[in-house]
Parts: structure tokens; sequence; C-alpha cells
């Protein structure tokens, strides 16, 4: 596909319980960035790689919150004991490293806690 | 610390207006501002970016406009029509930091009449 990919779209998860949420990024884009998004809000960043490292986790909002992307390519945003305080859309997008540097989001995925 | 605002909060027009949407920013040391869509239940699609060295980006009906010194950035749509209707989110980024992360306005959800 040409564009960002989410995975799931939508998950419901009881409070206390570990998810795991999926971005794939457009094919040689460097940069991933992960945002969430509650109801009426713009997103918020949570953080942000260069190839595999998190050049930026100054968004994560606590030590539950945590990302990794292994290859430089696919990210996975994993959160533990989920509270329902977490229940948001969770946005994912991705850039190249040069200008015009625009950042490409994906569908999101709608996380429900319980 | 950086802090974006989109004024009005939500627009009603009838179809074929002309209309402008506002954003405002308060520190000026940005590194690019991008204008985006959001459809309900949907991902961002982006309109239009702008460099901090530029003064106006324009894409069909659509025209951005920037001007830094005063914190500030329009968004034009001419000829308003039924499908331009959803919401339109102004971010920012900002020299300092990572020089990653966008920040967000809450947006301005608009609806055109037919």
């Amino acid at each position: 596909g040409a564009g960002v990919s989410q995975t799931p779209s939508n998950k419901v998860t009881e409070k206390g319980k570990y998810v795991e949420l999926r971005c794939d990024p457009i094919s040689g884009h460097t940069a991933l960035y992960w945002y969430r998004q509650s109801l009426g809000q713009g997103p918020e960043f949570l953080i942000y790689f260069q190839g595999t490292g998190a050049a930026d986790d100054s968004g994560l909002p606590n030590d539950r919150f945590f990302a990794v992307r292994p290859e430089g390519s696919v990210s996975t945003l994993k959160i533990q004991r989920t509270e329902r305080g977490d229940s948001a859309v969770y946005l994912c997008a991705s850039s190249s490293d040069r200008p015009p540097d625009t950042q490409y989001f994906g569908p999101g995925t709608r996380l429900t806690v319980l | 610390k950086q802090e974006v605002t989109q004024i009005p909060a939500a627009l009603s027009v009838p179809e074929g207006e002309n209309l402008v949407l506002n954003c405002s920013f308060t520190d000026s040391a940005i590194y690019n501002l991008q204008w985006f869509r959001q459809d309900p239940g949907k991902g961002l699609t982006s309109l239009l970016l702008i460099q901090s060295s530029q003064r106006e980006q324009t894409s069909g009906r659509l025209n951005a406009s920037l001007d830094k010194s005063s914190g500030r950035s329009t968004l034009y749509i001419a000829a308003s029509q039924p499908g331009d209707s959803a919401t339109y989110l102004c971010a920012v980024r900002s020299y300092g930091g990572s020089q990653g992360n966008l920040i967000f306005g809450k947006g301005t959800k608009l609806s055109v009449k037919p």
C-alpha cells in the first residue's frame, strides 16, 4: 500500500490489560511519529523515531507507555495496565527526512478501555 | 511552550461561499506549518505545508498564508462545496528539542450546506 497503515482499527480492552498497537509507515520514510487524539481535541504528540531510535519520547504520559521500532520500519506502541483515561484514537504518521517533510497520517486505532 | 489556537471552533456556511479559517501560534520560531483535514472517524489528510521561509502555498481552491512574525496563518477556501465539510486542523513544527513533533490546534469544524 502507498499510505500509512495501522492495526487494529478498533481495540476494546478491559482496565488493567496490556495492548499493542501497530503502525506500518510509508516505505522509505525514516521518521515515524505517534500521536493521541481525544474527543474534540487536536492530536497530542507522544513519541518520534528517526530510524530505529526514539529521537524524542517527551510526550509519553508515563512509564506504562512504551514504543519500539526495531528495524526502522514498523513500529509498535505498547500500553501496560490500561486505564479508562487511555481511551482515545492513537494516530501514527511518517515522513521523509528531507524537505518538504510533510507528515502523512494513518487512519488511527480507536482504543476503548472499559 | 508553543500553543496553537484556531478560531472559530465551528463554522457553517452556504455552498459557494468563500471562507477563511484562522490559526495563531505563540512562538514564532517555527520550522513549518501544516494544514490538515479530518473527516469523522478518519485520520488526517495533509492539505498544505508552508515552510518558515514561505509566505503562502496554494492547492486548487485552497490557499494558506503564513505571517511568522505575528504568529498567524489563514486557510482560504474558495467556492466552498458540501464535500469540504470536515474538521480543519492547523499544526506547527517548532525549533528546539527534536524538531520532530507537530503541535496542533483543536480544529475548526466546517459545515457547508447545499
